[in-house]
C-alpha cells in the first residue's frame, strides 16, 4: 500500500551524527518532492529541509543549515537525512513526508509514522 | 524570517462550528495547507491550497484564506476531530508551520 516508513532513529551523544532512512512504497516515488518534519516531545511541528525529485535543489531550515544534509536514491525509493554534531535541542520525532506541489504551493500529503532520535548524554 | 501564528486553543459544542485561525503578513497571497493530528499519531493533510479537501476527509472541513488570515473551519464538529491543528504555508522556499491549536470539543 501506499506508505512512508523512517527508520535510523535512536539514542546519540551531543556533536554526534546519526542516518535517518525513510522508505517508500506505492507510489512513484521519483515523481515527488520529498521533506522531513520534525516534532520535539510535547511541541509543534517544525520544517527541517526538502529535496526536489531529481535531487538537484535542497533547503533547510535555519536551525539545521550546516549541520544535516538530505538526499535520496530513487532507484531504492529511499530518503536520508544525515544529522551531524547533533545538540539536545534536535531531540525529536522525525517525520518523513512526501509533497505534492512544489516549493510554493506544495503540501504534505503522506507522512510516515516518525523516528525518535534523542540527543543526551 | 516568515512567522504564521495560531491561538494555543479553541474549544468548541459538539454540533457546533470551530474555527482555527492563522496568521501571518499577507497570508492570502500564499498557499496554505491544514494539517490535523492526534494525540500518539502523525499528522495528516485536511485542507491543501487554501481551500481544497483530499479525498476521504469529510465535507465539514473548508477552508479559506484572504488578507493576512487563513482559517479552517469545521461545521458540525464531531468528538474525533479532537486533536492539534497546524497550517502550513511557504516564503521564499521554505516551508512555514504554525505553532498549532489544540481543538477540544466538550
Amino acid at each position: 500500500q501506499v506508505q512512508l516508513v523512517e527508520s535510523g532513529g535512536g539514542l546519540v551523544k551531543p556533536g554526534g551524527s546519526l542516518r535517518l532512512s525513510c522508505t517508500a512504497s506505492g507510489f512513484t516515488f521519483s515523481d515527488y518532492y520529498m521533506t522531513w518534519i520534525r516534532q520535539a516531545p510535547g511541541k509543534g511541528l517544525e520544517w527541517v529541509s526538502y529535496i526536489t525529485s531529481g535531487s538537484a535543489y535542497t533547503n533547510y531550515a535555519d536551525s539545521v543549515k550546516g549541520r544535516f544534509t538530505i538526499s535520496r536514491d530513487n532507484g531504492e525509493k529511499s530518503l536520508y537525512l544525515r544529522m551531524n554534531n547533533l545538540r539536545d535541542e534536535d531531540t525529536a520525532t522525525y517525520y518523513c513526508a512526501r509533497v505534492t506541489g512544489d516549493y510554493d504551493s506544495g503540501y504534505f500529503d503522506l507522512w510516515g509514522r516518525g523516528t525518535l532520535v534523542t540527543v543526551s548524554s | 524570517s516568515y512567522e504564521v501564528t495560531q491561538p494555543p486553543s479553541v474549544s468548541v459544542s459538539p454540533g457546533q462550528t470551530a474555527s482555527i485561525t492563522c496568521s501571518g503578513d499577507k497570508l492570502g497571497n500564499k498557499f496554505v495547507s491544514w494539517y490535523h493530528q492526534k494525540p500518539g499519531q502523525s499528522p495528516v493533510l485536511v485542507i491543501y491550497q487554501d481551500e481544497k479537501r483530499p479525498s476521504g476527509i469529510p465535507e465539514r472541513f473548508s477552508g479559506s484564506n484572504s488578507g493576512n488570515t487563513a482559517t479552517l473551519t469545521i461545521s458540525g464538529t464531531h468528538a474525533m476531530d479532537e486533536g492539534d491543528y497546524f497550517c502550513q504555508g511557504w516564503d521564499s522556499s521554505i516551508a512555514v508551520l504554525g505553532g498549532g491549536t489544540r481543538l477540544t470539543v466538550l
